[in-house]
């Protein structure tokens, strides 16, 4: 079965950090690009960043509200995908979820998604 | 950034209606448009993929369409398990941006 599960949400106090973790099984996870998505509370839908793969050198892309505080990474080795989250905001809160991008030229948008984790920012 | 407009933010229905939501993109964006399906306290399921393309297991009342700049995501004809809200995703640039969403209620 395919999967993602993330972990490592809770709650942090402003200007703290956190990690975390997206395990993925039931596909080759070196293959694909993923990406992080976040929703805050009662809100909509917000892309927070992607990774690709070893072939394309593990380039990342953010998004403006989390440029240089976060930091996407990934080790296949392991089948797990990371957000490193620094320096964190009230605004941060929200469900973090792990994606998947289709590969070998399938056409996107993130097929699979975790179930999130919570992220609690707030003193 | 590619802003994209979705309309209506709300919409009551009944079973067996059929619904249109549409997305406006702020700028062309080809059929890079996919269409997502949450219900509360779920993970989004995708729906439609390169605007038209329904997702492996997605019921055929489901459909997409459009092309450039404006796109609608139809339900034939609604089934209970079809409220939820809807969102549409553009990726053709970054910073990939969704739509704010539709809430699709019960009337």
């Amino acid at each position: 079965e395919v999967q993602l599960v993330e972990s490592g949400g809770g709650l942090v106090q402003p200007g703290g950090s956190l990690r975390l973790s997206c395990a993925a099984s039931g596909f080759t996870f070196s293959a694909h690009y993923m990406e992080w998505v976040r929703q805050a509370p009662g809100k909509g839908l917000k892309w927070v960043g992607r990774i690709r793969n070893k072939d394309n050198s593990y380039t990342a892309e953010y998004a403006a509200s989390v440029k240089g505080r976060f930091t996407i990474s990934r080790d296949d080795s392991k089948n797990s995908l990371y957000l490193q989250m620094n320096t964190l905001k009230t605004e941060d809160t929200a469900v973090y979820y792990c994606t998947r991008v289709p590969a070998y030229g399938l056409p996107g948008p993130s097929d699979i998604w975790g179930q999130g984790t919570m992220v609690t920012v707030s003193s | 950034d590619i802003q994209m407009t979705q309309s209506p933010s709300s919409l009551s229905a009944s079973v067996g209606d059929r619904v249109t939501i549409t997305c406006r993109a702020s700028q062309g964006i080809r059929n890079d448009l996919g269409w997502y399906q949450q219900k509360p306290g779920k993970a989004p399921k995708r729906l439609i993929y390169a605007a038209s393309s329904l997702q492996s297991g997605v019921p055929s009342r489901f459909s997409g369409s459009g092309s450039g700049t404006e796109f609608t995501l139809t339900i034939s004809s609604l089934q209970p398990e079809d409220f939820a809200t809807y969102y549409c995703l553009q990726h053709i640039s970054y910073p990939y941006t969704f739509g704010q969403g539709t809430k699709l209620e019960i009337k």
